[in-house]
């Protein structure tokens, strides 16, 4: 009964590899977000899809794209990985992206080596 | 810009000693403060959302209120399960983002 679920756990990749993390949500929401989560705990928003469409997209280089096939759904690939870009990564869903309470998946871990 | 600021940065507490976390924002006009609770290794959950001065809302041992520049999450006589990492978010009118900013939460822990 997971509303929001992400894949993998835990991710840990060598530097210049490109790596995939996939979210679903099953609550029928409208809009779906990523999320990072430095080592201090802070949670700075990077994307933000409302049904398939792109609606924010805050400063994050070009080698983080984010791919939503349908509401359900928004993958975020990363293409070179660098060693700053170890963090946990957070999916999130909300029913219409217009200021009700966000619904948080597990998270990824991802370690950069 | 927005800015929200958590403290304390961390809590001890002894079981059934009550406390309170504060979250002080600065917006220029608030749409919402959200409260989340976060367990280690897991995403955040979700506690409470205030809209306005003076709100209040209540969920077991745990109660908000809202004042116009500052949030307070009140623990009542907590019990270990209570220990994690407490989370607050504000929106602000301006803009049109609905993005929240989060602060960086309050780390407690609760000594049985």
């Amino acid at each position: 009964d997971t509303a929001v679920s992400q894949t993998p756990k835990y991710l840990v990749t060598q530097m210049g590899n490109d790596k995939s993390i996939k979210c679903e949500q099953n609550l029928g929401h409208d809009t779906m977000y990523w999320y990072k989560q430095d080592s201090k705990k802070f949670l700075k928003i990077m994307f933000s899809y409302n049904n398939k469409e792109l609606i924010i997209n805050e400063t994050v280089p070009n080698r983080f794209s984010p791919k939503s096939p349908d509401k359900a759904h928004l993958n975020l690939h990363i293409n070179s990985l660098e060693l700053g870009d170890s963090a946990v990564y957070f999916c999130a869903s909300s029913l219409t992206g217009l200021g009700e309470t966000q619904y948080f998946g597990p998270g990824t871990r991802l370690l950069v080596l | 810009e927005d800015q929200v600021t958590q403290s304390p940065e961390a809590l001890r507490l002894q079981e059934g000693e009550s406390s309170s976390l504060n979250c002080s924002y600065t917006v220029s006009g608030l749409r919402g403060l959200f409260w989340y609770r976060q367990d280690p290794g897991k995403g955040p959950e979700f506690l409470f959302t205030l809209y306005s001065a003076g709100e209040e809302k209540e969920k077991e041992r745990l109660k908000a209120t809202l004042t116009k520049k500052e949030s307070f999450l009140h623990i009542t006589a907590p019990k270990p399960e209570d220990s994690a990492t407490y989370l607050c978010a504000v929106q602000d009118v301006s803009g049109g983002s609905y993005i929240p900013t989060f602060g960086r939460g309050t780390s407690l822990i609760v000594h049985p």
